[in-house]
């Protein structure tokens, strides 16, 4: 069965600082990864995704992901974070196709991220 | 704007009361889905439709039912039979196949508690 693991429920930093937010991944075949960020009371906003090609993956809002196959993680990381960007951060793995083609995402139990001014 | 709009925002329910909450799209998408979250717990999807008329069980189905009359239209009942249905829900709708970028997008959510 597909999988991530967040394995940390809170990260903190200090603003300007650079941010990464863990996760790590078991799938069958090649993954399909994604991360979405989750405001107080609000939905989920698609962040960015890893098909194929390059290992780094710019996304929205200035964040990026690598991927790493041998680590078998999908870490979301930003240069400089800042005040606005605290919020809850999941990230997600593509399931195998089921019925007319529809695909499911798994999602992980999510990372909050608290950014000090 | 295109996107999908849930309601009501906020909802109260007393025991062994059936609630349906609302989910509507413009996105044109073939695919909706309805997930529950817990904190802690991340979201664990309910009930998915890939199709008018036509949907299926997700991995916490019971206690709750849906319809899909209409492509736009993915309401969600949560029935007197849900044991623990005090959560925040919310609805995301997709292309399918092989368009499917993996992107889902999602509503605003509904918060149902349970007096």
């Amino acid at each position: 069965a597909q999988s991530v693991a967040q394995p940390e429920d809170q990260v903190n930093v200090a603003e300007g600082n650079p941010l990464t937010v863990k996760c790590t991944y078991s799938v069958s075949g090649n993954p399909y990864l994604f991360w979405y960020v989750q405001y107080p009371n609000r939905g989920l906003q698609f962040l960015l995704k890893y098909i194929t090609g390059d290992n780094l993956v710019k996304g929205s809002y200035g964040f990026e992901a690598e991927f790493n196959k041998s680590q078998t993680s999908f870490h979301l990381k930003k240069p400089s974070a800042l005040v606005s960007d605290s919020a809850l951060y999941f990230c997600a793995v593509r399931d195998p196709p089921s019925g007319a083609g529809s695909y499911q995402l798994t999602f992980g139990k999510g990372t909050k991220l608290s950014v000090i001014p | 704007d295109g996107g999908i709009t849930q309601s009501p925002k906020y909802l109260f329910r007393k025991e062994g009361q059936n609630v349906t909450l609302s989910c509507e799209q413009n996105l044109n998408h073939d695919a909706m889905y309805w997930y529950r979250q817990d904190p802690g717990q991340g979201l664990r999807l309910i009930y998915y439709s890939q199709i008018v008329n036509d949907f299926q069980k997700g991995d916490i189905a019971e206690g709750y039912s849906v319809s899909r009359e209409k492509k736009e239209s993915f309401p969600l009942t949560v029935t007197s039979a849900q044991k623990n249905p005090t959560a925040f829900y919310l609805c995301a709708s997709s292309t399918l196949g092989q368009g499917f970028s993996g992107e889902l997008f999602f509503g605003e959510g509904s918060r149902l508690t349970v007096l």
